[in-house]
C-alpha cells in the first residue's frame, strides 16, 4: 500500500462545468503521474509531477491542468468538461529508487 | 508500431493450466520492465519487475528476450484468482514515464 488516496471516486457532471480531481498521499514522494484508462488505448500520461510546482505534459494533456503546491497533493483540474474526458483517472506515484509506479483506486468521471 | 503491443486475448484456460503472454517492445535501450495485474474497475498493481533476462515468483515467471524484444509472463498452475488484465509496461527511454501495453485479459475456468 503506497498510501494513495484520491477523490471524489465518482462524478458526474455536466459538459462545460469545470472539475477538479485531487490525489493525496502520505509518504512525500517526489514524483506523482496522472493517467487515464479507456477501453482500446489503455493508460495513457496526462501529466506528471517531479517536485512541488514542477510539472510537466504527457501524452494526453490537451484540455487538463494540474498543480503541486504541497508534496503531498496532486490536482488534475478539467477547465471546461467534454464527453471526451469521461473516463476513469488513476493517480500514481513513484519512490525515489527504480521506475515502478504504484496506483491509486481511481476516480471515475462522467461528463453528460 | 506501438512501443508496447500486448496480444488482448482473452485466453481462456481451466484451472491448474500453465499459460503464457507475450509482449513487444520497441525502444530496444528500455532496461527494466514490468507486469502488473489490473482486476475489473480495480486499479493496476505491481506484480513483477523484471531488470535483468527473467525474474520468478512463485507460479508466476517473468522472462526477458533482449534479441527479440519481447516480455514473457508464464502462469503456472492457474487459479481463479488469476483472472484479471495483466499490463505489460516499459520505461520511456531516459525518463521516469511509463508506456502500458493495453493488457492481456485472462479468464480461469473452473
Amino acid at each position: 500500500d503506497a498510501g494513495i488516496t484520491q477523490s471524489p471516486r465518482h462524478k458526474v457532471t455536466e459538459t462545460g462545468t469545470p472539475v477538479t480531481l485531487r490525489c493525496h498521499q502520505t509518504e512525500n514522494h517526489r514524483y506523482m503521474y496522472w493517467y487515464r484508462q479507456d477501453p482500446g488505448h489503455g493508460l495513457r500520461l496526462i501529466h506528471y509531477s517531479y517536485g512541488v510546482k514542477d510539472t510537466d505534459k504527457g501524452e494526453v494533456s490537451d484540455g487538463y491542468s494540474v498543480s503541486r503546491s504541497k508534496t503531498e497533493d496532486f490536482l488534475l483540474t478539467l477547465e471546461s468538461a467534454t464527453s471526451s474526458q469521461t473516463s476513469v483517472y488513476f493517480c500514481a506515484i513513484k519512490r525515489e529508487a527504480g521506475y515502478e509506479q504504484y496506483f491509486g483506486p481511481g476516480t471515475r468521471l462522467t461528463v453528460t | 508500431r506501438k512501443e508496447v503491443e500486448q496480444d488482448p486475448g482473452p485466453f481462456n484456460v481451466p484451472e491448474g493450466a500453465t499459460v503464457a503472454f507475450n509482449c513487444t517492445y520497441s525502444n530496444s535501450a528500455s532496461q527494466s520492465f514490468f507486469w502488473y495485474r489490473q482486476d475489473c474497475r480495480k486499479e493496476p498493481k505491481l506484480l513483477m519487475s523484471v531488470y535483468s533476462s527473467g525474474n520468478e515468483d512463485g507460479r508466476f515467471t517473468a522472462q526477458l528476450n533482449r534479441a527479440s524484444q519481447y516480455i514473457s509472463l508464464l502462469i503456472r498452475d492457474s487459479k481463479l484468482s488469476d483472472s484479471a488484465t495483466y499490463l505489460c509496461v516499459a520505461p520511456l527511454a531516459s525518463s521516469y514515464k511509463l508506456i502500458f501495453g493495453s493488457g492481456t485479459r485472462l479468464l480461469v475456468r473452473p
